[in-house]
């Protein structure tokens, strides 16, 4: 059973357009929402993360935002640019666990 | 910042050898190791945690005999697949969570830059 349902699998925006990526979650015990950026070969790099008792957080052209009530968050990519092209992955964890599960990975491609 | 350092980044193998991947963290103590395996267009799956000096602990269907991890240090962690076959070829990727404040926290987990696994 998947913890974290993540949508699309691909996307393609235009250069300067807005990527939106989201996933959904069930279990309500998750406190911890994580974005992981990951380049080809690469392992995941932490992009931004958010707690649950906050609606949105925005970090540079990066915001994710938080809907408890229907237990679904996104990342919305600002002004996208080719140098974003690469596949990003929802998390979510418990405190107590401590371990991550991870959506199945959006591939963006960021056009020129 | 912490970094992991992750060895090899690829290997090709026969089948039924055994393959050593190494994760060492470079500017920091890893209590904990996670090792995680990823196929292609898919999403990290948790293979299993170690802490360091205790056994590690496997996720469900995970065979500990044949994935052998050792957390013996706090820099150092090593999967080891044994007799390995074409299907566990895969990209095999570990995290580390440190000892500091801020590298004992979730956002403080570093990922290695991961090993591609190729069994023929």
């Amino acid at each position: 059973q998947q913890q974290v349902k993540q949508s699309p699998q691909s996307l393609i925006v235009q250069k300067g357009g807005i990527s939106i990526i989201n996933c959904a979650y069930e279990n309500t015990a998750f406190d911890y929402f994580p974005w992981y950026q990951q380049f080809p070969g690469k392992g995941p790099a932490l992009l931004i993360a958010i707690r649950p008792d906050v609606s949105e957080k925005k970090e540079g052209r990066f915001t994710i935002s938080f809907n408890k009530s229907a237990k679904q968050f996104s990342l919305h990519i600002m002004d996208s640019q080719p140098g974003d092209s690469a596949t990003y992955f929802c998390a979510a964890s418990t405190y107590n666990f401590n371990k991550f599960y991870f959506g199945s990975g959006t591939k963006l491609n960021v056009k020129p | 910042g912490a970094v992991v350092s992750q060895h090899p980044s690829w290997v090709i193998c026969k089948s039924g050898t055994s393959v050593k991947i190494e994760c060492r963290s470079l500017d920091f103590q890893a209590t904990t190791m996670f090792w995680y395996r990823q196929f292609p267009k898919q999403s990290l799956m948790l293979m299993a945690t170690s802490n360091e000096g205790s056994k590690a602990t496997y996720e469900q269907g995970v065979e500990k005999d044949k994935f052998l991890i050792n957390h013996a240090s706090l820099t150092l962690s090593t999967l080891t697949v044994t007799s390995a076959h074409p299907e566990d070829s895969s990209f095999y990727i570990c995290s580390a969570r440190g000892t500091t404040s801020k590298m004992g926290t979730r956002e403080g987990y570093t990922f290695g830059s991961g090993t591609r696994l190729t069994v023929v």
